[in-house]
């Protein structure tokens, strides 16, 4: 079965500009999750998909974040314009249904860089 | 609010010593705990979780934890750790569903294995 798949795997950018990042989850899960982990920390949920739609994007920083499910499949994290305190690893993520019983699969992640 | 403390940031064992790894949480009713392990440049992967019922919890990898509630703590085990163990673990406590993924992250706990 294959896996969370991410891209670009690694993004240098400079401070200001944009950069967007793809995300294509497991066959059949409903669920799509996007993480900040940035070095040193735990991930952080910035928003939650239930096939299309929205369910959590409570820490999304909306000012300057995006993010589309169209067709409850693929998925793209946009920043822009982007900031120094933005470089982290953005973590893509997938589950059956998102409730509570089902495990939360990850993909390897895409590390962006601002300088 | 939800949670959690990793007291211990780097953690050095030799190869076949035993393994505990601590984790304290904070959450107003019963909480879902997890914990995954994150190997350089991959993403997470659960190694096990705790939902209800028997507080000894089995997972992947010889992994095992202990729901403990009168001390708010969930440590992993590892009878006889193995040099591919050497990794990143963190410990998380989850939401209700639907916002399980809107898990909390610990800091995380690095482990090194000596040969």
């Amino acid at each position: 079965e294959a896996g969370v798949a991410q891209s670009p795997r690694y993004k240098i950018i400079e401070k200001r500009q944009s950069v967007a990042f793809w995300c294509n989850p497991i066959s059949g899960h409903a669920t799509l999750y996007w993480y900040q982990q940035i070095l040193g920390q735990g991930p952080k949920l910035l928003i939650q998909f239930q096939n299309n739609g929205v369910v959590d994007d409570s820490q999304l920083p909306k000012d300057r974040f995006s993010a589309e499910r169209l067709k409850g499949v693929d998925s793209t994290l946009k920043i822009q314009p982007a900031k120094l305190e933005d470089s982290a690893v953005y973590l893509c993520a997938s589950s059956l249904d998102g409730m509570s019983g089902n495990t939360i699969y990850f993909g390897e992640g895409s590390w962006l860089t601002v300088v | 609010a939800q949670s959690v403390t990793q007291p211990d940031i780097h953690i050095t064992v030799s190869e076949g010593a035993s393994l505990e790894l601590r984790c304290n949480y904070s959450y107003g009713a019963t909480p879902y705990l997890f914990w995954y392990v994150q190997s350089p440049g991959q993403g997470l992967q659960l190694l096990l979780k705790y939902f209800s019922g028997d507080t000894l919890v089995q997972g992947i990898k010889g992994f095992e934890a202990e729901f403990k509630r009168s001390q708010s703590s969930f440590n992993l085990r590892k009878p006889s750790v193995h040099w591919s163990d050497a990794a990143e673990y963190f410990c998380a406590v989850g939401a209700n569903p639907p916002h399980a993924g809107k898990s909390t992250f610990g800091d995380g706990t690095t482990l090194t294995v000596k040969p």
